[in-house]
């Protein structure tokens, strides 16, 4: 199974922008890396998605090496709402539409 | 109603009850999955639906029984459970088919076995 490495947490400041790491050196070709985020007593919510080329959204930007072995999901401004629980997931292509939680990046925003 | 609903969001329970938990999607999606959260956990997938077919058990203990009558509704039958089930229970739904498979969670059932 592709797995991804993540720090255990991060501290940001409020209104910085925040780069969160994951490895994922086992990745195959044809395997999406997905970031989802967890906010406090809340199920898990829908980041981003990418598979080769770096990715913009409303709520952040995914930045994928050029050997795919590693990612960087990037908040622009973090903001106290965004301390949550973040995962990055590999969306293996022949498991369809399973997802692999691992145990995230749990990142502490500042005043 | 929007998004994913699961009910109750609480639950206690003891040992010899039999109990069920809900989740309804109300986004069209075809496929809905059951998630088990525990203290210091990663979330561990359970059951996965598509189109109502069961096409993944996760190795889940029998006392857990998923049902789904139809693409909007999931039921989780609970019976005989031990005290190490207690958990955040997550139900989620997307649609298959899709480039993104994005899954859409809902807020949880904290089940606590007594």
């Amino acid at each position: 199974d592709a797995k991804t490495t993540q720090p255990n947490s991060m501290e940001s400041n409020e209104e910085e922008p925040v780069h969160l790491p994951c490895n994922h050196s086992t990745i195959s070709g044809t395997d999406y890396i997905h970031w989802y985020r967890q906010l406090p007593s809340q199920g898990p919510e829908y980041v981003i998605h990418g598979l080769t080329s770096n990715v913009n959204n409303r709520m952040a930007s995914l930045a994928i090496a050029e050997d795919r072995k590693s990612s960087t999901l990037i908040l622009h401004r973090a903001t106290l709402r965004d301390a949550a629980v973040y995962y990055c997931i590999l969306r293996v292509n022949n498991a369809g539409n399973m997802l692999t939680f691992g145990g995230g990046t749990r990142l502490m925003v500042k005043p | 109603e929007t998004g994913v609903t699961q009910t109750p969001r609480h639950l206690v329970m003891g040992m010899t009850n039999k109990k069920s938990l809900k989740c309804e999607q109300h986004l069209g999606h075809n496929a809905m999955y059951w998630y088990k959260q525990s203290a210091k956990k990663p979330l561990e997938l359970m059951f996965v639906y598509n189109f109502k077919e069961q096409t993944e058990n996760n190795s889940v203990p029998s006392r857990f029984s998923p049902e789904c009558p139809n693409s909007s509704h999931l039921f989780l039958h609970l019976h005989t459970l031990q005290p190490e089930d207690s958990a955040l229970y997550l139900c989620a739904s997307s649609q298959v088919p899709g480039e993104s498979y994005e899954q859409y969670f809902g807020p949880g059932t904290r089940l606590t076995v007594t």
